[in-house]
């Protein structure tokens, strides 16, 4: 399974668009980005998910370059009801785990 | 549509004392499941996942263990609890073979071992 790497914390304000990327060097052909989020004391849930390009949710928006070495998971406008830790995954889901590294921890400031 | 149970949502136990908690999926047939743990500010720490029934990978060699008596029904089990058995559990499920389905978690049960 593919290892990411993302940024520990990020800060940000309500209504700026937050980017958060995501490294996955050693992804596989078959292997597909997802993206959740989780809120303290619940399950993750999911946000998006994509293989190439661009795809776009009434959520969020996520970009993966050609190489797809790494995504890039958007939110546009965030509000105080965003903070959250956000995990990007890479896998092909089809009988394999499910494996979260440490997430990204998004602080949205009034 | 597809709804997962998992309780109980909270549990203090002695140390020494058994665990069992369970989880079942609705509306879905041969999934995958899961079981994290989560210790507080943290990341989620897979623990077991399931591709069928009594075909179970452990990820993590603990006193815990984990079963799967019928298709839809996860049950995470210890003989002994540790302290360091604390912690959040959540259970999960994900489409069967040949699929890319999203996972979808259950609520969780706080876990505090004294």
């Amino acid at each position: 399974l593919a290892k990411t790497t993302q940024p520990i914390s990020m800060d940000s304000y309500e209504g700026q668009e937050v980017n958060i990327t995501c490294s996955h060097n050693n992804i596989a052909t078959n292997d597909y980005i997802t993206w959740y989020q989780q809120f303290p004391s619940q399950g993750p849930r999911f946000i998006i998910q994509g293989y190439k390009t661009k795809v776009t949710n009434e959520v969020a928006s996520l970009f993966i370059p050609a190489d797809r070495k790494s995504s890039t998971l958007s939110l546009p406008r965030v509000s105080l009801s965003d903070t959250a830790v956000y995990y990007c995954l890479v896998g092909y889901n089809a009988g394999n785990m499910l494996t979260f590294g440490g997430g990204t921890r998004l602080m949205v400031k009034p | 549509s597809q709804t997962i149970h998992q309780w109980p949502a909270t549990l203090v136990q002695p140390v020494g004392s058994p665990l069992s908690l369970e989880c079942t999926v609705e509306g879905t047939s041969n999934p995958n499941l899961y079981w994290y743990r989560q210790a507080a500010g943290r990341g989620l720490q897979l623990l077991f996942y399931s591709i069928g029934i009594d075909q179970i990978s452990s990820e993590v060699p603990q006193n815990l263990s984990a079963s799967r008596p019928q298709d839809r029904q996860f049950i995470l089990s210890s003989k002994k609890l540790l302290l360091s058995d604390s912690g959040f559990y959540l259970c999960a499920w994900s489409g069967g073979r040949g699929t890319n389905t999203e996972a979808f978690f259950g609520q969780g049960t706080r876990l505090t071992v004294v």
